[in-house]
């Protein structure tokens, strides 16, 4: 079946550092990528997503490229910013017959310090 | 354009007990989706529907159900509530086709006591 693997952190950075949280993924068929974000409280919101392979994601300074060859998607930032610690996660969802669920990582929480 | 709305966003209930769980997805989306989010499990999928059709249905007891409406509109149904169903209960909402993303919902946060 299909699977996610996230390193699960906590990772803490001071405010303006380079970020890199990894994904990999297997499927049995050719996903589409997406990375969620989880304020405190809050449900989820999508980052970005990517369809097909070397297709490159972004959005408010984060990116991620689908790497097709490594089963990867690794989430990218160059400066983080205090309003940047969140939980992140990196989920896929299969292009072939009727399975329409997301399939998460279990997340990585992120701290920023000022 | 409204969100994903998911109501109550707080429920205490006791075990043995059941719960009814609502979400309105946004307009013109046919998919509704629901995932529980645990400390221990992460978020796993519970079922999907699609024009109040089940397509998918995740690895849960059959306590757990759903329900979709001519008008979009989901709710799924826990019952005879244990402790471990704690949990928030999220719902997401999409067009429904393989490629589009999904929007989730606030979430539903239970505490089974």
């Amino acid at each position: 079946g299909n699977s996610v693997t996230q390193m699960e952190g906590p990772v803490t950075l001071s405010e303006e550092a380079f970020l890199t949280i990894n994904c990999t993924y297997t499927a049995t068929g050719y996903p589409s990528l997406f990375w969620y974000v989880q304020y405190p409280g809050e449900g989820l919101q999508l980052l970005l997503k990517a369809t097909k392979a070397d297709d490159k994601g972004s959005n408010k300074g984060f990116e991620a490229t689908y790497r097709k060859e490594t089963t990867s998607f690794h989430l990218e930032k160059g400066s983080v910013q205090v309003s940047d610690s969140a939980v992140y996660f990196c989920a896929l969802k299969d292009s072939g017959g009727s399975n329409y669920k997301l399939t998460f990582g279990k997340g990585t929480l992120l701290t920023v310090n000022p | 354009k409204a969100g994903v709305t998911q109501t109550p966003r707080y429920l205490i209930k006791t075990r043995g007990q059941q719960v009814t769980l609502s979400c309105s997805p946004i307009s013109g989306h046919r998919s509704v989706s629901w995932y529980q989010q645990t400390p221990g499990q992460g978020l796993q999928f519970l079922f999907e529907y699609f024009s109040e059709t089940q397509r998918n249905k995740g690895n849960f007891p059959g306590r757990f159900s759903g329900r979709q409406f001519s008008n979009s509109r989901s709710e799924m149904n826990v019952s005879t509530l244990e402790l471990g169903d704690s949990a928030l209960y999220l719902c997401a909402s999409s067009f429904g086709t393989l490629n589009t993303e999904a929007f989730f919902g606030q979430g539903t946060r239970l505490t089974v006591v």
